[in-house]
């Protein structure tokens, strides 16, 4: 079963606020991934990683940063939130070779 | 570029009908082709997938897809739906040159009403 974990699920905060959306995974996965999804849209990857110091930006623009220093965490900064950034995010991982991503459960961000 | 297109943003059926929903993608090279439902306030959970071989995709939870190379689609099926189906399904191309990168379609509303 994957174990694919974000904290916190839900976050509201204020306009210029710093940020970090955490994803860690326990299955020893060398690729991960994060995602904003947005109602009624497609999921957008903004950035992946894959493996430990590695990190690429994704299809989505996004001024969010990521790191990855250990492989089973990836976390998501934000340095200064604004309302543009409320948005549901999502990561995954998966193992090497073609195959499905596991995600975990989503951060859900409001920006006031 | 790629592309993925769910042709119904939302499905209403009653309980025990039959479902499809549909999926088309344009890619020019090999593809690997994906289902993947999201239950509310959750996140994406894979019903099935095709790599290769058989044409015909069995997943969990009694669904199953089709591949059609020809008419470069995926579409997803199911022969008698619950209530618990309700959830929103999302199909997924990963093209063989992507580096491992998903494609995603805007997703499917199925509601199951009783």
């Amino acid at each position: 079963e994957a174990d694919i974990y974000q904290t916190p699920r839900y976050l509201v905060i204020g306009t210029g606020k710093k940020i970090t959306l955490e994803c860690s995974q326990t299955m020893g996965h060398d690729k991960m991934y994060w995602y904003q999804q947005d109602p009624g849209m497609e999921l957008h990857l903004i950035h992946y990683s894959y493996g430990v110091n590695s990190t690429e930006k994704g299809d989505l623009s996004s001024e969010s940063t990521v790191s990855r220093i250990r492989t089973e965490h990836f976390p998501l900064t934000l340095e200064s939130a604004r309302p543009s950034h409320t948005s549901q995010y999502l990561c995954a991982s998966s193992v090497a070779g073609v195959g499905e991503q596991y995600f975990g459960p989503g951060t859900r961000l409001t920006v006031t | 570029a790629q592309s993925v297109t769910q042709l119904d943003s939302q499905v209403p059926v009653f309980e025990e009908a039959p479902v499809e929903l549909r999926c088309n993608y344009s890619s020019s090279v090999s593809v690997y082709l994906f289902w993947y439902v999201q239950y509310p306030n959750q996140g994406l959970q894979l019903l099935l997938k095709y790599l290769s071989g058989s044409t015909l995709v069995k997943g969990i939870n009694g669904f199953e897809a089709e591949f059609n190379k020809s008419q470069t689609s995926f579409h997803l099926r199911k022969p008698s739906v619950h209530i618990s189906d309700t959830a929103e399904y999302f199909c997924a191309v990963e093209r063989g040159c992507s580096n491992y990168k998903l494609t995603f379609g805007k997703g499917t509303l199925l509601t199951v009403n009783p």
